[in-house]
């Protein structure tokens, strides 16, 4: 079955540090894939997304993500978090032909001083 | 540019009461969606349709119903609510491209989403 997958339920960050956000893919052909951030009581919004062409794409509020087809992963990253980025993040893909987009469970976040 | 706009943004029923959730979008998008959001379960969907007039189940339809009479307009129904019903409804859309004989779906633009407390 077509999926993606967060293997990372709850991660714990300094302000400052570094963040990587883990996320595995399940699909036949080259997924479109994306990453959302949910802060809390808000919609979703989207951080970037992967089509095709160069392996890294870079998003909004400083955030990176590096398609590896080896790997099956689109991990997204951040050099230096900000409390502001504590929310929760969802990985998510669909393919050409597909109606709807498959979720990870997501990540929750949590940045402390 | 509104993007994606629900309505209303909180409500509680009783057991058995229905009621309707609006989604708007001014985008011009084929595509729209419901979601549920609840705690440790992520998104999953309720309903989507692929263009005006034409709805399809999701993974979790039971106890809802849907109409898109409308392109820019996607309504969700609970004909008699029930406590299990109890959570944040999202919507969204997406705009779609033709890539040789395949149809590519785009991000989704969410709106930001109904808290409903059913009693």
């Amino acid at each position: 079955a077509q999926s993606v997958t967060q293997p990372d339920i709850h991660i714990t960050v300094s302000e400052g540090a570094s963040l990587e956000l883990r996320c595995n893919y399940s699909y036949g052909a080259t997924p479109y894939l994306f990453w959302y951030v949910q802060s809390p009581g808000q919609g979703l919004q989207l951080l970037l997304k992967y089509f095709s062409g160069d392996t890294l794409v870079q998003g909004i509020k400083g955030f990176e993500a590096e398609f590896k087809r080896s790997q099956s992963s689109f991990n997204l990253r951040k050099p230096s978090v900000h409390w502001s980025d504590a929310a929760e993040y969802f990985c998510a893909g669909i393919t050409l032909n597909d109606y709807k987009l498959s979720f990870g469970a997501g990540t929750t976040v949590t940045v402390r001083a | 540019n509104a993007g994606v706009t629900q309505t209303p943004k909180f409500r509680v029923l009783k057991t058995g009461q229905s009621m309707t959730l609006l989604c708007a979008q001014d985008m011009n998008h084929e595509y729209m969606y419901w979601y549920r959001q609840d705690p440790g379960m992520g998104l999953r969907l309720i309903h989507y349709s692929v263009g005006e007039g034409t709805t399809a189940k999701g993974e979790v339809p039971d106890g809802y119903n849907v109409s898109r009479l409308k392109k820019q307009n996607f309504l969700l129904g609970l004909e008699s609510a029930a406590p299990s019903q109890t959570s944040v409804y999202f919507c969204a859309s997406s705009y779609t491209d033709v890539q040789g004989a395949l149809i590519g779906v785009h991000e989704q633009f969410f709106g930001p989403g109904t808290r409903l407390t059913v009693l």
